[in-house]
């Protein structure tokens, strides 16, 4: 149970144009999705947390209109890179958290991008 | 302030030796501490949640402990296909509100040699 998944697992994308990572919870309800963003060899960083139905919360420091996530349903958060650039390439991962469970998270496989 | 550290940083383990990895916490009304591992590349895989001092999980050669102030992965007889690293995390109390964010440590790198 309890599984994430993303897609795609991995994209390249020329430079100004806009990309879209999908994020689903295949097997549980998810009122709350998170997207992380790694970099080699450092822990995750938060960029927002997003509620179904209703406006994503981002970190101090990332730009909401670079990052638009959007978490139409129970099941599925969206984030869109818009006007990508290359320092935007990275590994981006989302979570879900259970509804009705208590605070764990589970992670998707995450979404390497790549901007040309 | 809510605070997650892991050490060491990175372990090298011969096939079979046993050892430790350690997360300490500070956080106020601790609200579980979850323990996972990530391969490189990967997302996370959830492994363990501990609640309360005293708890014991454990999944193969995996087994992880609480106690008030830390919590501790132990590895037994560990093998190459152990190496990941393993993070720790606890979900962040900010006032009264409930963010369900999680406060990562920085990892612990293991390398299992054969």
């Amino acid at each position: 149970g309890a599984v994430v998944s993303q897609h795609p697992s991995w994209v390249i994308c020329k430079s100004g144009t806009s990309v879209k990572i999908e994020c689903r919870s295949l097997d549980f309800q998810a009122t709350t999705m998170f997207w992380y963003r790694q970099f080699p060899k450092q822990s995750l960083m938060l960029m927002a947390t997003s509620n179904e139905g209703s406006k994503a919360t981002y970190e101090q420091g990332v730009e909401k209109d670079k990052f638009l996530i959007n978490h139409a349903s129970l099941t599925l958060s969206t984030l869109t890179v818009t006007s990508a650039h290359p320092e935007d390439s990275s590994f981006y991962i989302c979570s879900a958290r259970d509804y009705g469970t208590s605070y764990e998270q589970y992670f998707g496989p995450g979404t390497r991008l790549t901007v040309t | 302030e809510d605070q997650v550290t892991q050490s060491p940083e990175a372990l090298r383990l011969q096939e079979g030796e046993s050892s430790s990895l350690n997360c300490s916490y500070t956080v106020s009304g601790l609200r579980g501490l979850f323990w996972y591992r990530q391969d490189p590349g990967k997302g996370p895989e959830f492994l363990f949640t501990l609640y309360s001092a005293g708890e014991e999980k454990e999944k193969e050669r995996l087994k992880a402990t609480l106690t008030k102030k830390e919590s501790f992965l132990h590895i037994t007889a560990p093998k190459p296909e152990d190496s990941a690293t393993y993070l720790c995390a606890v979900p962040m109390r900010h006032g009264s509100s409930n963010t369900g964010k999680l406060i990562f440590g920085q990892g612990t790198t293991l390398q299992v040699k054969p």
